[in-house]
């Protein structure tokens, strides 16, 4: 059975940083592509960024409101995808998702991990 | 940066067809896909491509594009197909939601 599993959200004060994990299970994560997603309490889905199946120069992108502070990486050893969050904001408050592009775009996703940036 | 438009709200009457655009300067070129979300829950696919339907997904749930616009239409709508609807497309430099649309069917 597929499964995302997302971990690692907390509490974090403006200017501080964490990491989110995404661990796999039922597939290879290095054979698709892995996306992050996020979504603001009563809001919409905003898209963060992916990281392409394959090695590439333009392996990893980001939206534009996240680039330069976040960075998204893999270890296939432990089929587990990551979220790195620095300088963090608090419009950065929100569940954060990890989903997949295997075939079709998003066909599973994690069950979301909160993250929450406040003094 | 690149932007899908989605209507805020539709509201319909049960068994009624139930349509919800998303327009896109990109969307002739890219595809579409659309996506379910019921509160508190995860997003779920529901159409990918423009017109395919995933496995275990109802007949219901047909999807059509014609040049800046992509359509998900509901047939026959009923109060369990209440939920939050967001189309997604690709640009050059990543992903993008449209803003979301809130399915009241009463």
């Amino acid at each position: 059975e597929v499964q995302l599993v997302e971990s690692g959200g907390g509490l974090v004060q403006p200017g501080g940083s964490l990491k989110l994990s995404c661990a796999a299970s039922g597939f290879t994560l290095s054979d698709s592509a892995i996306h992050w997603v996020r979504q603001a309490s009563g809001r919409g889905l905003e898209w963060v960024g992916r990281m392409r199946s394959k090695p590439s120069k333009d392996a990893t992108a980001y939206a534009a409101s996240v680039t330069g502070r976040f960075t998204i990486s893999r270890d296939d050893s432990k089929n587990t995808a990551y979220l790195q969050m620095t300088s963090l904001k608090t419009e950065d408050t929100a569940v954060y998702y990890c989903t997949r592009v295997l075939v079709t775009p998003f066909d599973y996703w994690g069950q979301g991990t909160l993250v929450t940036v406040s003094s | 940066s690149y932007e899908l438009t989605q209507p805020p709200s539709v509201s319909v009457s049960p068994g009624q067809t139930a349509r919800i655009t998303c327009s896109g300067d990109a969307l002739p070129k890219k595809y579409a896909y659309w996506y379910r979300q019921k509160s508190g829950q995860a997003p779920v696919l529901v159409i990918y491509e423009d017109t395919e339907r995933p496995s275990g997904i109802s007949e219901k749930f047909s999807g059509s594009s014609s040049g800046t616009m992509a359509t998900l239409t509901i047939s026959g709508a009923q109060v369990q197909d209440e939920a939050d609807y967001y189309c997604y497309s690709t640009d050059s430099s990543g992903g993008v939601f449209g803003g979301g649309t809130k399915l009241t069917v009463l």
